[in-house]
């Protein structure tokens, strides 16, 4: 069973609030990533990172910004949230090249 | 930039039925290609995945996924399939000395009783 958390599960919040989607992985992992996927929708990779203070945006744009300071630590933030940030977002993690990432269960935002 | 494309969206069928589902990648160097599943209301798994050597892999449940160099494909089948296996797969690829991991569009399976 992996490690990998995230928190919230759910949260629904108003235009213009700034968020934290929060995910942690006690296997010390290197590689972590943040996936957005809406209902039904492939899943989009928006950042990623390679270990402590290295992170890179991924294929889909995103007006988010994420921060690695700690190695089992990769949270998101969104500075200003928009009804267009409705989605699910999830995180992985995997130990390098050659291995599986690992999921967490999701964090399903709604944005009213 | 590499893309992953799976040609079923949806796909249904009955019990004992085989499944094969399609992927393929556009990125020519090489790659590490994976399979993952999602069940309703749980997180993306791991199925199957392949690295080198035996381009067909055997995964978890009875799937397997052959992976042709050529096509650049990475189709996964399971010769009878059951209720439970109903789900959204995906076909992921990474290229190897990049470490992004990419993921197809997804393909829903109802599996009817």
């Amino acid at each position: 069973e992996a490690d990998i958390y995230q928190t919230p599960r759910y949260l629904v919040i108003g235009t213009g609030k700034k968020i934290t989607l929060e995910c942690s992985q006690t296997m010390g992992h290197d590689k972590m990533y943040w996936y957005q996927q809406d209902p039904g929708m492939e899943l989009h990779l928006i950042h990623y990172s390679y270990g402590v203070n290295s992170t890179e945006k991924g294929d889909l744009s995103s007006e988010s910004t994420v921060s690695r300071i700690r190695t089992e630590h990769f949270p998101l933030t969104l500075e200003s949230a928009r009804p267009s940030h409705t989605s699910q977002y999830l995180c992985a993690s995997s130990e390098g090249v050659y291995t599986e990432a690992f999921f967490g269960q999701g964090t399903r935002l709604t944005v009213v | 930039a590499q893309s992953v494309s799976q040609h079923n969206h949806h796909v249904i069928l009955s019990e004992a039925a085989s499944l094969e589902l399609g992927c393929n990648y556009s990125y020519g160097g090489t790659v590490n290609l994976f399979w993952y599943v999602q069940y309703p209301g749980q997180h993306l798994q791991l199925l199957l995945k392949y690295f080198s050597g035996d381009p067909l892999v055997k995964g978890i449940k009875g799937f397997e996924a052959e992976f042709i160099k050529s096509k650049f494909s990475f189709n996964l089948r399971k010769p009878s399939v059951q209720w439970s296996d109903t789900a959204e797969y995906f076909c992921a690829v990474e290229e190897a000395a990049g470490n992004k991991l990419t993921f197809g569009g997804g393909t829903r399976v109802l599996v009817k009783p």
